[in-house]
């Protein structure tokens, strides 16, 4: 059972170039987020999805997009990246019921230069 | 807007000593949450406390959560070298927590022998 699984696991690159980060849970859970983390920052969402088909936007949604286009899968895009992006990103899902816990991905070091 | 501050942001003790980390939030929350984390690695949740006067325990590490004064403490007992990580509380950003989590920026803990 892998969890929650993140692709790649480390990325560099310039600034203006496009980029998407694979999350992949196995757990059917049907929330699903993604969250960027800066050194003293803590964990920052960036959007979020409740479900297929469904997207919606978190604390620091500017410059990313999502998809949702099947239940175990949710992408993250940066279409022009800047260096201001530069962070560790981490994806987590969860189950519907109420109280439940998220599960993260080992993250995805990025760095634009 | 919901805002999660923990303190102290560092801490470093000796094994055998005891500490608490304290989690205080603005606005009201039916769920908190306690992740460890080591570096360069993922989140591992510890607790998840769901009602007032909740208190958990797993090992050295017992979680308790005021809901009237908003406000969480991660107390360790007797702490151990294999202890010292960063401890994040996380506040649920709405009733059933589809919208994510709002993290406090990390206790920097670290153990001495």
């Amino acid at each position: 059972n892998a969890g929650v699984t993140q692709t790649p696991k480390f990325r560099v690159l310039k600034t203006g170039q496009s980029m998407t980060l694979l999350c992949a849970q196995d757990m059917n859970h049907e929330y699903m987020y993604w969250y960027r983390q800066d050194p003293g920052m803590g964990l920052r969402l960036i959007h979020y999805s409740v479900g297929e088909g469904t997207t919606a936007k978190g604390e620091v949604p500017d410059g990313y997009n999502v998809s949702r286009l099947k239940k175990q899968n949710f992408l993250l895009g940066l279409e022009s990246a800047a260096p201001s992006q530069t962070s560790v990103y981490f994806c987590a899902s969860r189950y519907i019921q109420d109280h439940t816990e998220a599960f993260f991905g080992q993250g995805t070091r990025l760095t634009v230069v | 807007e919901l805002k999660v501050e923990q303190n102290p942001l560092f801490l470093s003790m000796q094994e055998g000593k005891n500490y608490t980390i304290y989690c205080n939030y603005s606005t009201t929350s039916d769920r908190l949450y306690w992740y460890r984390q080591d570096p360069g690695k993922s989140l591992e949740s510890l607790f998840v406390l769901l009602s007032n006067g909740a208190v958990k325990q797993e090992g050295r590490l017992m979680a308790s959560l005021d809901t009237k004064a908003r406000l969480s403490t991660l107390h360790i007992t007797a702490a151990v070298h294999d202890l010292s990580a960063t401890y994040f509380c996380a506040v649920g950003n709405s009733g059933g927590g589809a919208d994510g989590l709002t993290f406090g920026k990390g206790t920097h803990l670290i153990i001495q022998p």
